[in-house]
């Protein structure tokens, strides 16, 4: 069974940088052709797609954001991690992790963590 | 980069009205589309891939279509269960961008 699990803290201050890690079972970095997603929803409003990191290691990021993210990926621990630098209040939100198998028969974004509410504030 | 724009914002209908929903890209994609159903507290799951293709196991009075910069979602028959906002999402590359929303009450 796949599973994605986000962790990390659930309170940072303004200006901290916060580290966020989606851990994997079910597959292996090193034999699937997998991409992971960092996507986030601040209460009450719209998903937001923040980074994501392909199979083959390319990066990419949100226009708005790019400054601030950093993602990788750990294949020996099964994991991908997310720094976002500078935080903010407007920053707070649940965080999720998710996982899409890349080439023609890719179904979108088929496996979803459960999310970690992140808040920011002093 | 491409934008991804959902319409209405919102929508209220009645127990098996049928019931649309647009996602409009800034410029043509490829299907690369997806369609997620998030219901009031829980994690989005994706109802529709490839812009038209049924994730197994989603009830068939949901179905996906469009191309080019116009996608649609339809549910046939809306059912109570159906309560969610939904959005449209481009997964072929960067970036990954997702719609606004579409937030569906029952009248």
């Amino acid at each position: 069974q796949v599973t994605l699990k986000e962790s990390g803290p659930v309170l940072v201050k303004p200006t901290e940088t916060l580290t966020l890690t989606c851990t994997v079972s079910g597959f292996s970095f090193s034999n699937a052709r997998v991409g992971v997603s960092w996507i986030r929803q601040p209460p009450g409003k719209a998903l937001e797609w923040l980074a994501h990191i392909f199979s083959s290691d390319r990066k990419c990021y949100s226009t708005s954001l790019k400054s601030r993210l950093t993602i990788s990926k750990d294949t020996s621990k099964s994991q991908v991690v997310l720094t976002m630098n500078n935080m903010d209040p407007v920053d707070t939100a649940t965080y999720y992790c998710a996982r899409i198998q890349e080439g023609y028969s890719s179904n979108a974004f088929d496996i979803w963590g459960q999310g970690t509410m992140v808040t920011v504030s002093s | 980069d491409i934008q991804m724009t959902q319409s209405p914002s919102s929508l209220s209908a009645s127990v098996g009205d049928r019931v649309t929903i647009t996602c409009r890209a800034s410029q043509a994609m490829s299907n690369s589309l997806a369609w997620y159903q998030q219901k009031p507290g829980k994690v989005p799951q994706v109802l529709i891939y490839a812009a038209s293709t049924l994730r197994s196991g989603v009830p068939s009075r949901f179905s996906g279509s469009g191309s080019g910069t116009d996608f649609t979602l339809t549910i046939s028959s809306l059912q109570p269960e159906d309560v969610a906002t939904y959005y449209c999402q481009k997964y072929d590359d960067d970036p990954l961008t997702f719609g606004g929303g579409t937030k569906v009450e029952i009248k």
